[in-house]
């Protein structure tokens, strides 16, 4: 069964602290994505990775496909970063094309 | 506002009623899909459309799960005889696809679903 496993379930950090999540699969994949859920539903997409590393303000994803593991990490955290993070990939083999999800990673930061 | 929208956000209904929801896509994008969410749980995959066609079926729910987009542009979602494990968040997504399965997808903000 292809599966996206995230760590931690739950983070609980200070303001201030460098946050990382997890993400590791088990198949060849096309595209990893990270995605940000707040209370209330809405998903933002945070990064669309397929190889390497990228960096938007102070989120930074890096992703290692012989390992098919890939980081979110978050600098200078803020209680504003407080959400849901998820990771999902789009699998290269045949068969359905929408993304596969993580659980997700529950993130609360404290001021 | 030039992003997803989704309609209903909410709609509580009784067991066995059947419901519509309504996704409409920046326009365009030529890929849309529906996922569903239940609480405490990521996403999963229901079906997507390439334009009007629609790709993938295989991982809608039951036979009383359905979806169509019949120009190419918005998209409905119909469950019918609703069950109360049917409530969930609804939510569609949709995409410019140029042959490679690496386009980011933009969400809609959800239909949530009440089946009492």
């Amino acid at each position: 069964k292809n599966e996206v496993e995230q760590s931690p379930q739950n983070l609980t950090a200070q303001e201030g602290e460098f946050i990382t999540i997890n993400c590791s699969y088990s198949v060849g994949i096309s595209a990893l994505h990270w995605l940000q859920q707040h209370p209330g539903g809405g998903i933002v997409s945070l990064f669309m990775l397929s190889s390497g590393k990228k960096k938007h303000g102070r989120l930074i994803a890096t992703i290692n496909i012989q390992e098919k593991h890939s980081s979110l990490h978050i600098t200078a955290s803020h209680p504003r970063d407080s959400a849901v993070y998820i990771c999902a990939v789009m699998y290269s083999g045949g068969g359905a094309d929408g993304l596969t999800f993580g659980k997700g990673t529950h993130l609360i930061i404290q001021p | 506002d030039t992003g997803v929208s989704q309609n209903p956000r909410h709609k509580i209904t009784k067991r066995g009623q059947n419901v519509t929801f309504r996704c409409d896509p920046i326009s365009e994008h030529n890929r849309l899909y529906w996922y569903r969410q239940t609480l405490g749980q990521g996403p999963e995959f229901l079906t997507y459309f390439q334009n009007e066609a629609q790709l993938e079926k295989s991982r809608l729910l039951s036979d009383r799960f359905s979806a169509e987009r019949p120009k190419g542009s918005f998209s409905t979602l119909e469950i019918q005889r609703t069950e109360q494990g049917d409530s969930a968040m609804y939510l569609c997504a949709s995409s410019i696809n140029r042959g490679k399965n690496t386009d980011t997808q933009y969400f809609g903000p959800g239909t949530r679903l009440t089946v009492l």
